[in-house]
């Protein structure tokens, strides 16, 4: 089992649309966690930390589920600049553990 | 704005070559990483330093090594460059990493390196 999983998709959706992707990890002790998003050719660049509450950001919403072990990303009101591939990070033992990543297109 | 700058964005190299990657940040930051990244799998960490001269090996060190002289500067170097290490390589910088730690990443926009 990887220690850090996602769909990789991708995800079609309609511009307006609401859409939620999960992520899981394996370590139960994991400390911190983060989404990042990458666009096609381009590194990647942190979208927004996840807080145990559950945090927002304009459209995203991010939530962690410590009992069950995974992280999400909601985005609401999808716009088409928002295709890209959204990769989940999990800190293990002070190590950043990355997934692969899920792809999101966003179709007019 | 944080400016991580890796010296080339495609490289093709030969089997057996010896290939350097530079990276160059100027946030005076102290952490620098080197990651791979290929499909279907996460970035894969290769090496990482804190502090100038100082090193650690991440998870895929095998067959790399690297140097880190000044603060600024982060340089990946495959001694003998084999076909299985064609990938996208991608630097990154942080301000802090560790217990209490949550800087983030900041990437330099890739070398994508074949190696035929």
């Amino acid at each position: 089992r990887k220690e850090v999983e996602q769909d990789p998709g991708p995800f079609n959706v309609p511009e307006g649309a609401t859409v939620a992707f999960n992520c899981t990890y394996s370590n139960s002790a994991s400390q911190s966690f983060f989404w990042y998003r990458q666009d096609c050719r381009k590194e990647p660049k942190l979208l927004m930390s996840v807080y145990s509450s559950g945090n927002e950001d304009g459209r995203f919403t991010a939530q962690l589920n410590r009992a069950s072990q995974y992280i999400s990303l909601l985005i609401r009101d999808s716009k088409l600049s928002d295709s890209a591939t959204y990769l989940c990070v999990v800190k293990s033992n002070y190590q950043l553990i990355w997934g692969a990543g899920t792809k999101l297109i966003i179709k007019p | 704005d944080v400016k991580v700058t890796q010296s080339s964005r495609y490289l093709v190299k030969r089997t057996g070559e010896k290939v350097f990657l530079e990276c160059v940040q100027d946030m005076d930051h102290e952490n620098m990483f080197w990651y791979r990244q290929d499909p279907g799998l996460g970035l894969r960490l290769i090496y990482f330093s804190y502090d100038v001269k100082m090193k650690e090996k991440g998870d895929i060190p095998e067959g790399y090594s690297v140097s880190r002289e000044k603060k600024e500067r982060f340089s990946l170097i495959l001694e003998s460059a084999s076909t299985n290490q064609t990938s996208m390589y991608l630097c990154a910088s942080s301000f802090s990493f560790g217990q209490v730690g949550n800087s983030p990443l900041h990437f330099g926009n890739g070398t994508r390196l074949t190696v035929t």
